[in-house]
């Protein structure tokens, strides 16, 4: 069964520090992978995805995810946090083996950046 | 261009009282999704739809939902009678056909049922 394991509710960093987002997943076949942030009252927006490939991710608004197929995981970096990327963040995996559609989401990780 | 449209934002309504809300989805996207999300349960798939047809439905709660796609661009989802438990915020997502596709999300409906 697919699964994705967000380990920590909430990320404290400060201002220009870099950030890091965990994620871990579990699937049958080759994973596609994808980030997503979510503002306070406002729908999920893509922030990247991986499919094959280079195992570093390049996204929208400075963001970066780093693949590790040993590990399973998909873990997201900024190399410097603004205060306006606190936010909600989300991972989803989709199992390339599976003919599904479904998205399985992970619980969110609340990130907080302080000035 | 034009994302996912929801309608209405916000509804509060009283319980027993029946609810649509509403999605247009991007245009030339074959994949509709609708979702529910809450802080006890997270985000959760209720439905989707691949060319107006529903293909996956085993995430609608209960009898008292159901989702129609009567054509490409719109799709609706209904509760009736509605209770306090389905109090949440159901988003409307669309894809475009391919597995390595994201879901583009709407900014969702407000629901309150008194």
């Amino acid at each position: 069964a697919q699964s994705v394991a967000q380990p920590e509710d909430q990320v404290n960093v400060a201002e220009g520090n870099p950030l890091t987002v965990k994620c871990t997943y579990s699937v049958s076949g080759n994973p596609y992978l994808f980030w997503y942030v979510q503002y306070p009252n406002r729908g999920l927006q893509f922030l990247l995805k991986y499919i094959t490939g280079d195992n570093l991710v390049k996204g929208s608004y400075g963001f970066e995810a780093e693949f590790n197929k040993s590990q399973t995981s998909f873990h997201l970096k900024k190399p410097s946090a603004l205060v306006s990327d606190s936010a909600l963040y989300f991972c989803a995996v989709r199992d390339g083996m599976d003919s599904s559609y479904k998205l399985i989401f992970g619980s969110g990780t609340r990130l907080l950046v302080r000035p | 261009d034009a994302g996912v449209i929801q309608s209405p934002r916000h509804e509060v309504t009283e319980m027993g009282q029946e609810v649509t809300l509403r999605c247009k989805p991007i245009s030339g996207h074959d994949y509709l999704f609708w979702y529910r999300q809450t802080m006890m349960r997270g985000l959760e798939l209720l439905i989707y739809f691949n060319n107006n047809v529903p293909i996956d439905d085993s995430g609608m709660p209960e009898d008292r939902f159901s989702a129609k796609m009567p054509n490409a661009s719109f799709s609706t989802l209904k509760i009736q009678p509605s209770e306090p438990r389905d109090s949440a915020v159901y988003f409307c997502a669309s894809s475009p056909t391919g597995r390595n596709q994201p879901q583009h999300f709407g900014d969702g409906t407000r629901l309150s049922i008194l």
